[in-house]
Formats: structure tokens, C-alpha cells, sequence
């Protein structure tokens, strides 16, 4: 199985500011996505980015983008102006064709917003 | 509108009883997934399916099974032999497409009392 990690499992942010939550996997395989989910305390999952290996260029939704380091087998979220609203718990999650379309997750990380 | 959908939301168990949780979708999604939540564990797969009348053990199967007779439904049961059931269960499904994500049910909190 692969592995996910995610190593913080809290992290808080003052409103307006940056947050960067960090996401680490272990794989021999070439082709994959990397998936990061939102889940609020209505606890339903939401995407919020996804990035393909193959691409270089780094994904980018709105506030939220990546940081994608493939060689590194590192894909951090970057939540820019933060707002009360973005507090949840922040799945990281891998998925690839050579592993029978499964989705790993990691572990998941905590983020607090401050007002 | 297209989703997946869980139920119940909450669900009582009494110790040595079966309880199985509904899981339906209108999406056309092949696969569909079980997922055990616990805190601190992120998400657990419990048991997948990519095709009807087909499915996979995931890395917690002990004490669940499942059936996959239409393409729409996925219900999981926990058995009596699940030595702790108490956990919030996700349902979700997705395109055979690596690039398509998983689409997520609201959930059921199971709760042996």
C-alpha cells in the first residue's frame, strides 16, 4: 500500500494570513494524482485541489494552491488570505492506476483559523 | 442532482447485533468505496468495489462485509464480529479515471451501546 503522511496534525492561522499544510507520500510509480479534501464540521469531504504528476506546473484554485515537489515526494497546500471559514480538518490523499484506483489518505492535519 | 447518499446519519447498535449502512449514488461511478474515520487515523479503507458483483478487501475488512448487486448501491455491514464498531463510516464513489476524485456521502456515526 502507499503511504501518506501528513506531520502536522495541528496548525492555526491568524484571518488574513498564509498557512502552508504539508504532505508527504512514498511511491515508485510515475503516473499518479494527488488529491488535498476539506472536511468542515458538518464533516462532508470536499475537494479542493488536484494535481497530476506528469504536470509541472503547480495547481492553483483560488486562494488555495500547491506546492508540488515530485523528486522530493512533497505536495503542500498553500491557503492564502485566510478566512474563518477555511477552518477544518485537511485530507492529503494519493491515487494511481497501478494500485487499483484506490485512494490512500493521510492522516489528516487540523487547521484552526484565529479571528 | 447527481450525489451520494447516506443513511442513516446516526445509527445505535446493542452489542452481538449486525447493522448495515445504506449507501446509494446517482453518479454512474463503477467504483465505490467504504472508509472507516477515527480520530487521529485519518481514513481507513474498509472495503472497494469497481464493478458490480465485485469487490475488494480494503486494509480493515475484519468484522465488515459487503454486496455490490447494482451499480448504484453499496451497503456495508458491520458484524458482530467488528470488536469495535463505534466510528463515523464514509461512504464515497468515483470515475474509473485516476484523475476524477472521490465524491463523499455526509456520513454515519455508528454508536454500539
Amino acid at each position: 500500500a502507499q503511504t501518506v503522511t501528513q506531520s502536522q496534525p495541528e496548525m492555526s492561522v491568524q484571518e488574513a494570513e498564509t498557512v502552508t499544510l504539508s504532505c508527504t507520500y512514498d511511491t515508485s510509480e510515475s503516473d499518479y494524482y494527488l488529491f488535498w479534501y476539506k472536511q468542515p464540521p458538518s464533516r462532508q469531504m470536499i475537494l479542493v485541489i488536484r494535481q497530476e504528476a506528469y504536470k509541472q506546473q503547480n495547481a492553483t484554485e483560488n486562494r488555495f494552491s500547491v506546492n508540488f515537489q515530485k523528486a522530493a515526494k512533497s505536495f503542500s497546500l498553500k491557503i492564502s488570505d485566510s478566512q474563518l471559514g477555511d477552518a477544518a480538518m485537511y485530507f492529503c490523499a494519493y491515487r494511481s492506476a497501478d494500485t487499483g484506483n484506490q485512494f490512500y489518505f493521510g492522516t489528516g492535519t487540523s487547521l484552526t483559523v484565529i479571528p | 442532482d447527481g450525489g451520494i447518499t447516506q443513511s442513516p446519519k446516526y445509527l445505535f447498535r446493542k452489542e452481538g447485533q449486525n447493522v448495515t449502512l445504506s449507501c446509494e449514488q446517482n453518479l454512474n461511478h463503477d467504483a465505490m468505496y467504504w472508509y472507516r474515520q477515527d480520530p487521529g487515523q485519518g481514513l481507513r479503507l474498509i472495503y472497494y468495489s469497481q464493478i458490480v458483483n465485485d469487490f475488494q478487501k480494503g486494509d480493515i475488512a475484519e468484522g465488515y462485509s459487503v454486496s455490490r448487486e447494482k451499480k448504484e448501491s453499496f451497503p456495508l455491514t458491520v458484524t458482530s464480529a467488528q470488536k469495535n464498531p463505534t466510528a463515523f463510516y464514509l461512504c464515497a464513489s468515483s470515475g474509473q479515471g485516476v484523475w476524477t476524485e472521490a465524491f463523499f456521502g455526509q456520513g454515519t456515526r455508528l454508536t454500539v451501546v
